[in-house]
């Protein structure tokens, strides 16, 4: 199976702009989850979607927003970029089997740059 | 879920059997040890995952103590594609995905 793919790998955008950011999972898995990493946060989590609902959302502002599709591939949306925003985003994702656990697969991540 | 205590740093030559200790003494009976690991700006990778069992596969070995407060995960032959930054998570095998991550163990592998 192919793995997690994530589009596009590199960004470069002004403060003030938005961007959408995309994932596509591994076929078959219906959980998308979206983290930041920083160097001074490391890795965090944003958002958690199955089956076109968000489930779970971590501490950010309402300037970062998500959503799933009904084929599972998700996006993210920053409004209003700032240049703390600038970090590399990771989406995973997992089969969420009842019972059986969920292990999280990672994409290669988009690295946004705000300028 | 429970947090974990890792060292920053660990060295190992190449070749040579590479332990990373986890320390998660406040672990639930619920609790799986998760490992992963990140090397420089990709995505985090999968390695091993384990309830009470030791778990073996093509990657890794996880040594889980009877207690359950510590693991140590294994790399049998480290290559310098080993280093990276590992990370051991403690989380619930719930209907919900988070990971919480710490800071991790940064392993330099030296030829």
């Amino acid at each position: 199976k192919a793995g997690v793919t994530q589009t596009p790998r590199y960004l470069i955008k002004t403060r003030g702009q938005q961007v959408t950011l995309s994932c596509s999972p591994i076929s078959g898995h219906r959980s998308v989850s979206w983290y930041q990493q920083t160097p001074g946060q490391g890795l965090q989590f944003l958002f958690e979607y199955f089956s076109e609902t968000q489930r779970n959302k971590g501490n950010f502002p309402g300037r970062f927003s998500g959503r799933q599709f009904s084929n599972s591939r998700s996006e993210m949306n920053v409004s209003t970029l700032e240049l703390g925003d600038s970090a590399l985003y990771l989406c995973a994702s997992s089969e969420l089997l009842a019972g059986l656990g969920d292990t999280q697969y990672f994409g290669p991540g988009t690295r946004l740059t705000v300028l | 879920d429970a947090k974990t205590t890792q060292p920053t740093s660990m060295d190992c030559a190449e070749g040579r059997a590479a332990n990373l200790p986890c320390n998660h003494s406040t672990i639930s009976g619920n609790e799986y040890v998760y490992w992963y690991r990140q090397i420089h700006s990709q995505g985090p990778q999968y390695i091993i995952h384990g309830l009470k069992n030791n778990e073996t596969n093509e990657m890794a070995s996880l040594i889980i103590t009877e207690d359950r407060k510590s693991s140590t995960l294994i790399l049998p032959h480290a290559t310098l594609r080993d280093t990276a930054v590992y990370y051991c998570i403690v989380r619930v095998q719930s209907g919900y995905s988070t990971l919480t991550f710490g800071k991790g163990t940064m392993l330099l592998v030296s030829p």
